[in-house]
């Protein structure tokens, strides 16, 4: 059974500042590993999605890394804002056929960026 | 693309009634998804739709849930008998049928049963 686990649970960092979010999976066979946003009390914004053969992606001010074989991916913030904070989750996606049928969340970073 | 749509936002109901909830995929895709989140916690698979086919459920969907979707578009989800401990976050995603295509999610449901 995939297990996803996500450290820290929660993190503050002063504005201006660069960071890294951990996840860690105990299962390699993936499809993927999806990184999600969310605000408090709202859905999921997907941030990166980076494919089991590719070891990063990376959209702005954000950086994910995936090393398959260890079970560990991490997010890297880019001077970080205020406008950064809300709760971030690594889903690693697999099973099905064709793309993966199931995402296995760990239970998330919340960050808060202070002026 | 509209994006995943879910209706309605919030539903608070009494303890045994039944509830039932609308999610509206971007119409391309294929694949459609239903997640329940507890504060605090990541989502949790609960069951997955390839076009109108229910392929697999997880052991979170007691007998008391049901979902269909009937021609492949839209999905309901439906909750009988609801229980205090029903009162979660209820997100809906879709996907491509395409190798590695990540997942859109909507903006959920909460259900609080009181």
């Amino acid at each position: 059974k995939q297990e996803v686990t996500q450290i820290p649970a929660a993190l503050s960092v002063p504005e201006g500042e660069n960071l890294v979010l951990n996840c860690s999976f105990t299962d390699s066979a993936i499809y993927n590993l999806q990184w999600f946003r969310q605000d408090p009390g709202k859905g999921l914004t997907s941030l990166l999605l980076i494919q089991s053969s590719q070891r990063e992606q990376t959209s702005g001010r954000l950086n994910a890394s995936l090393d398959k074989s260890s079970g560990r991916s991490t997010l890297y913030i880019a001077a970080s804002q205020p406008g950064d904070s809300a709760t971030y989750l690594c889903a690693v996606g697999s099973g099905g056929t064709g793309t993966a049928s199931k995402l296995t969340f760990g239970t998330g970073t919340r960050l808060q960026v202070t002026l | 693309d509209t994006g995943v749509s879910q209706d309605p936002r919030h539903k608070i109901t009494k303890r045994g009634q039944n509830v039932t909830f609308r999610c509206d995929p971007i119409s391309e895709h294929n694949r459609l998804y239903w997640y329940r989140q507890t504060l605090g916690q990541g989502p949790e698979f609960l069951t997955y739709f390839q076009n109108e086919a229910q392929l697999e459920k997880s052991r979170l969907l007691s007998d008391r849930f049901s979902a269909e979707r009937p021609k492949g578009s839209f999905s309901t989800l439906e909750i009988q008998r609801t229980e205090q401990g029903d009162s979660a976050m209820y997100l809906c995603a879709s996907s491509r049928l395409t190798l590695n295509y990540g997942y859109t999610f909507g903006s959920g449901t909460r259900l609080t049963v009181v």
